[in-house]
């Protein structure tokens, strides 16, 4: 079965603070993907990649970066965490379009 | 956009009831994903489906393409099925991403 591994399950961080969320996938997916979830609002993509350097942005990308330099891995980057910015973040893989997602275990992040 | 809608939004069921879930989406598609979220957040991929039904256990998945529509329905429900349910489906802008209904809720009381 293919993994997706998200390298916290629980973060807390300090307003100001530069935080990376880490996603790692083990079956040669081309795609990847980071959302975030609220309440209410479900889940909306922040950014995806469908190769290595290669990335778009989804459509709630302000705030964030990321960053793919191997395949297998999918970095999210907040660069000044704000409070707004705490939330259930989820990586998701998939091999290309078309294809199944397989979704990671999810990083319940606050911002304090 | 590819409008994605469900209903219920909040479903509560006594162990052992047959349980529907739709979902209705608004542009043409390839395929329908239907996804089950449990408390504390991960996502399990449950059916990808184009066409007909497809079965996993008490779990079935059926869609209609003309009529834009899915249903999720699950047999014999058991507590351990309390979850959020959700449907997606590709979004018009890129195959690639999806577009997420907003969940139901569900609660199966023993």
């Amino acid at each position: 079965d293919v993994k997706v591994t998200q390298s916290s399950r629980y973060l807390v961080k300090r307003t100001g603070e530069k935080v990376f969320l880490e996603c790692v996938q083990d079956m040669d997916h081309e795609n990847m993907f980071w959302y975030r979830q609220d309440p209410g609002l479900g889940l909306r993509l922040i950014y995806f990649s469908y190769d290595v350097k290669m990335k778009e942005k989804g459509d709630i990308p302000e705030g964030y970066s990321v960053s793919r330099e191997k395949k297998e891995r999918f970095s999210l980057i907040l660069e000044s965490a704000s409070t707004n910015q705490t939330s259930m973040y989820l990586c998701a893989s998939s091999l290309r379009q078309g294809y199944g997602y397989t979704f990671g275990s999810g990083t319940r992040l606050t911002v304090v | 956009k590819n409008e994605v809608e469900q209903s219920p939004q909040n479903l509560t069921a006594q162990e052992g009831e047959f349980i529907t879930i739709n979902c209705s989406y608004s542009v043409g598609i390839s395929a329908l994903h239907w996804l089950q979220q449990h408390p504390g957040g991960g996502i399990v991929s449950l059916f990808m489906l184009s066409s007909g039904k497809k079965k996993h256990g008490r779990l079935i998945a059926t869609i209609n393409i003309q009529e834009k529509h899915s249903s999720l329905h699950i047999t014999a429900s058991h507590p351990r099925d309390s979850a959020v349910y959700i449907c997606a489906v590709p979004a018009l802008t890129s195959g690639s991403r999806l577009t997420f209904g907003e969940g139901t809720q569900l609660t199966v009381n023993p």
